[in-house]
């Protein structure tokens, strides 16, 4: 399977502490994004980062990727209770389909 | 509207009965995507469409699945005969031009329950 991995499965935080998920992957890929999925606002995405880029930002996210590790992590900073939500890395070959991890299920706790 | 929209929000059907979903996507997209996720899973990409391309129908997991896009906007998936794996919720998604760097909006989904 090409499927990626993510881990941690699930995480569980304070309010204002540090969120960090991992997705590893397994063929080369173009560019590699994250989503974020509740059940209120569905799935959205965050952040895209290209395979010659090694760091990116947007706002309190932070993003990394690695092509020789095939990694990626995404850092949440200064979590709020908002963030709690599942998080899906999602691998962009050259063939517009997307493959997706199985998923980070964050809990910011207030 | 502003957004992916899809119908019904909720489905439930008797297994061997057939479904249509719906998906009405961003006005000016010209790429849409069908995904499918199963309880505490990813997304299983199914079907892809591009302007008036051929359709990428390789992740379709059976002949029982099908999916037209009209004009260019409106997309419909058909399951027929469904079985109880089939329960899941169906994912539709469009972007603008289908690169590979274009940011997939989606919608928020139907949950299919085939009892």
């Amino acid at each position: 399977s090409q499927q990626g991995e993510e881990d941690p499965q699930a995480l569980s935080i304070q309010e204002g502490e540090n969120a960090t998920m991992n997705c590893s992957y397994k063929t080369s890929i173009n560019n590699l994004q994250w989503y974020r999925q509740n059940s209120g606002r569905g799935l959205v995405h965050l952040i895209l980062i290209r395979s010659n880029e090694r760091e990116k930002h947007s706002g309190r996210l932070r993003v990394t990727l690695d092509t020789s590790k095939k990694s990626s992590s995404l850092l949440i900073t200064a979590s709020r209770a908002a963030d709690t939500a599942s998080y899906f890395c999602a691998q962009a070959g050259n063939n517009r389909k997307l493959i997706w991890g199985l998923g980070t299920s964050l809990a910011v706790n207030p | 509207g502003a957004g992916v929209s899809q119908s019904p929000s909720n489905k439930v059907t008797e297994k061997g009965k057939d479904v249509e979903l719906r998906c009405d996507p961003i006005s000016g997209h010209t790429a849409l995507y069908w995904y499918r996720q199963s309880l505490g899973q990813g997304l299983e990409f199914l079907i892809y469409f591009q302007g008036n391309s051929a359709p990428d129908k390789s992740g379709l997991p059976s002949d029982r699945f099908s999916a037209e896009r009209t004009g260019g906007s409106v997309s419909t998936l058909t399951i027929q005969r469904t079985q109880q794996e089939d329960s899941a919720v169906y994912l539709c998604a469009s972007s603008w031009s289908g690169g590979v760097t274009d940011t997939q909006y989606f919608g928020p989904g139907t949950r299919l329950t085939v009892l």
